[in-house]
């Protein structure tokens, strides 16, 4: 069975940084493209970042671009964001997800974890 | 950048009901980048629909994806107690993702 855990949410003060985890089991990690996807309370789904296979791609939404980066350790089954310069409109529950094996989409998604940006 | 709209924002049906959400695209596109989702309070969203028309493993075939160039369709055939939820349409562009606003489908 895929399993995603994300871990590493919590509350951090405006401009301060934090370090998102999402552990991987059930499937050869490495041979699959990842993702972060956030949603703000009460909001919709919003794509953050993307990582290749190997990590050697990443993508990222115009919103994050230059203070997150997405990164992987595929010894450890491991995805990761590292979050910097947050602010309060990057408050959110943020998950992890695989992609699709052979489709544009997101088949299995973590429970997410919560990110409150507040002072 | 294409955006997509879905509507009605919010659908009131009762169980036994056909639901027909509709989610339509700024710019025509490729039907394979077309994906649904559906999501409960507090839960992570579950895969439903990819390539527009083709059901994730499990998904129920009261679930059904139509539509091509700008307008797509989820259809659910008869609702469920468990099928009220959010509804989400999603497109792949030049490696960037995007969603839709959602279509809360809720009991009347």
């Amino acid at each position: 069975e895929v399993q995603l855990l994300e871990s590493g949410g919590g509350l951090v003060q405006p401009g301060g940084s934090l370090r998102l985890s999402c552990a991987a089991s059930g499937f050869t990690f490495s041979t699959y493209a990842m993702y972060w996807v956030r949603q703000a309370p009460g909001k919709g789904l919003e794509w953050v970042s993307s990582i290749s296979t190997s990590g050697g791609s990443t993508y990222y939404a115009d919103s994050v671009k230059g203070r997150f980066t997405i990164s992987r350790d595929n010894s450890k089954n491991t995805l990761y964001l590292q979050m910097n310069s947050l602010r309060a409109e990057d408050t959110a529950v943020y998950f992890c997800a695989r992609k699709c094996g052979d489709c544009y989409s997101f088949d299995s998604w973590g429970q997410g974890t919560l990110v409150t940006v507040s002072s | 950048e294409i955006v997509l709209t879905q509507s009605p924002g919010t659908l009131s049906l009762s169980p036994g009901e056909r639901a027909t959400l509709s989610c339509r695209a700024s710019q025509s596109l490729n039907s394979n980048y077309l994906a649904w989702y559906q999501q409960k309070p507090g839960q992570a969203p579950r895969f439903l629909i990819f390539g527009a028309s083709s059901r994730a493993t499990g998904i129920p075939d009261r679930f059904s994806g139509s539509g091509s160039g700008t307008d797509f369709t989820l259809t659910i055939s008869r609702l469920e107690p468990e099928d009220f939820a959010v509804y989400y349409c999603q497109r792949y562009d030049s490696s960037s993702w995007t969603f839709g606003q959602g279509t809360k489908v809720e009991i009347k």
